[in-house]
């Protein structure tokens, strides 16, 4: 049972453009979620996250949106760069963060000059 | 921020044989650590959490016997890889949570068994 889904195994799009990418979750529980960026043969690295007691968090060029009647979290980078060319991890974890992360299964982003 | 450091990056070993992994928090103290598997193209999945002084908590399915965790000290959580087999080649992660909120990932260890 996939506890937190990410749909779209790839995304391309343009530099400068915006990129969106869909995260999608069914544990009711699930209160804190988080955005992990992961180079090949490298460790996650933590991009944003937000609580459920917001529906926004902006870092930059980062921004997360968060629609809890949907069960359904975004992150948007915009303008778009070719360093931002990596896997993105969707997680979530419930008691406010201090559960395990359960994470979905990524979204490769290729951003093209 | 906070670092998680993992050692080793890369590891190549022999069927039938240990490896050890460190997983260690360098500028904070970690109560709990995560260990992760993570297959080509799959999600990182848990394995187990590693809590220290105190035995882990280990995922359905993980062998308790085979993938051995060691949280000795407030800083440092080891996963030993027992009697080695070619389908345990895969991509180990540790992470270990800041008291708050983020996790803090490790770079990772590449496992193949030859």
């Amino acid at each position: 049972d996939q506890q937190v889904k990410q749909n779209s195994p790839s995304l391309s799009v343009q530099e400068g453009r915006i990129s969106i990418l869909n995260c999608d979750y069914t544990n009711s529980m699930f209160d804190y979620f988080l955005w992990y960026k992961k180079y090949p043969a490298e460790g996650p690295t933590f991009l944003i996250s937000i609580s459920s007691i917001k529906d926004k968090n902006e870092d930059g060029r980062f921004t997360v949106f968060l629609n809890k009647s949907a069960k359904h979290l975004s992150l948007h980078i915009v303008p778009s760069q070719p360093g931002d060319s990596a896997v993105y991890f969707c997680a979530a974890s419930a008691q406010g963060g201090s559960e395990k992360l359960v994470f979905g299964k990524g979204t490769k982003l290729t951003v093209n000059p | 921020g906070a670092v998680v450091s993992q050692h080793p990056s890369w590891v190549i070993c022999k069927s039938g044989t240990s490896v050890k992994i460190e997983c260690r928090s360098l500028d904070f103290q970690a109560t709990t650590m995560f260990w992760y598997r993570q297959f080509p193209k799959q999600s990182l999945m848990l394995m187990a959490t590693s809590n220290e002084g105190s035995k882990a908590t280990y995922e359905q399915g993980v062998e308790k016997d085979k993938f051995l965790i060691n949280h000795a000290s407030l800083t440092l959580s080891t996963l030993t890889v027992t009697s080695a087999h070619p389908e345990d080649s895969s991509f180990y992660i540790c992470s270990a949570r800041v008291p708050g909120r983020k996790a803090f990932f490790g770079q990772g260890t590449r496992l193949t068994v030859v």
